[in-house]
């Protein structure tokens, strides 16, 4: 069975200062989607940056990115210049590449921004 | 397109009670998903449904929880009897089935609390 880990329940950066959320996971298939999603107070949750298996780049929105290791099953999301609104509890997630999957998601690490 | 609309944002009721949860997903979106969210288990998946048919419930906790998708555009998830333990966040999600990269969008969430 496919598992998602975050090791981190808290973190903590300045404003304007550089964080890294990591996520590691296990599967045996070679075809998936990976993603970040945020979750602010308001509970929403976010997509923020999505990363497909077979592609070796890695993906950036904006400030955001990822440091994708597949042979290592390693995930995690770099906020450049942090914000006071990027404070919220950021989820790591996994689905496979086929119609009908759902996704399967770490347990969370909490994001505090200070200023 | 509004987004995933879910209703009541809230709800407290009493132990015992039947309580039904509702769920809008976007236009055109062939899946959809039910969530639950607690601070011990974190995100789970209930059950999502394909083009309205519920495809796995394999995550729906027990008996006292039922899910339907009677068209397109409309899902209830039921918890008849509600139990204190049933407190939790329950998102609602949908998406395409091909052709992306299987992002799914949320809704805001129920807030349910059984006293």
């Amino acid at each position: 069975a496919q598992t998602v880990t975050q090791s981190q329940p808290e973190m903590s950066v300045q404003e304007a200062e550089t964080v890294t959320l990591s996520c590691t996971y296990d599967t045996s298939e070679s075809d998936y989607y990976l993603f970040w999603y945020k979750q602010p107070p308001s509970r929403q949750m976010i997509l923020v940056i999505r990363q497909e298996a077979y592609k070796q780049q890695n993906a950036t929105e904006n400030r955001f990115s990822v440091n994708f290791q597949k042979a290592a099953k390693s995930f995690s999301l770099k906020i450049s210049d942090s914000q006071l609104g990027d404070a919220a509890m950021y989820f790591c997630a996994y689905t496979l590449n086929q119609a009908g999957t759902a996704l399967i998601f770490g347990k969370g690490t909490t994001l505090s921004v200070s200023s | 397109d509004a987004g995933v609309i879910q209703s009541p944002r809230h709800e407290v009721t009493e132990m015992g009670q039947e309580v039904t949860l509702r769920c809008k997903p976007i236009s055109g979106h062939d899946y959809l998903f039910w969530y639950r969210q607690t601070m011990m288990r974190g995100l789970e998946l209930l059950i999502y449904f394909n083009n309205n048919v519920p495809i796995d419930d394999s995550g729906m906790p027990e008996d006292r929880f039922s899910a339907k998708m009677p068209n397109a555009s409309f899902s209830t998830l039921k918890i008849q009897p509600s139990e204190p333990r049933d407190s939790a966040v329950y998102f609602c999600a949908s998406r395409f089935g091909t052709g992306s990269s299987y992002e799914q969008y949320f809704g805001p969430g129920t807030r349910l609390t059984v006293t």
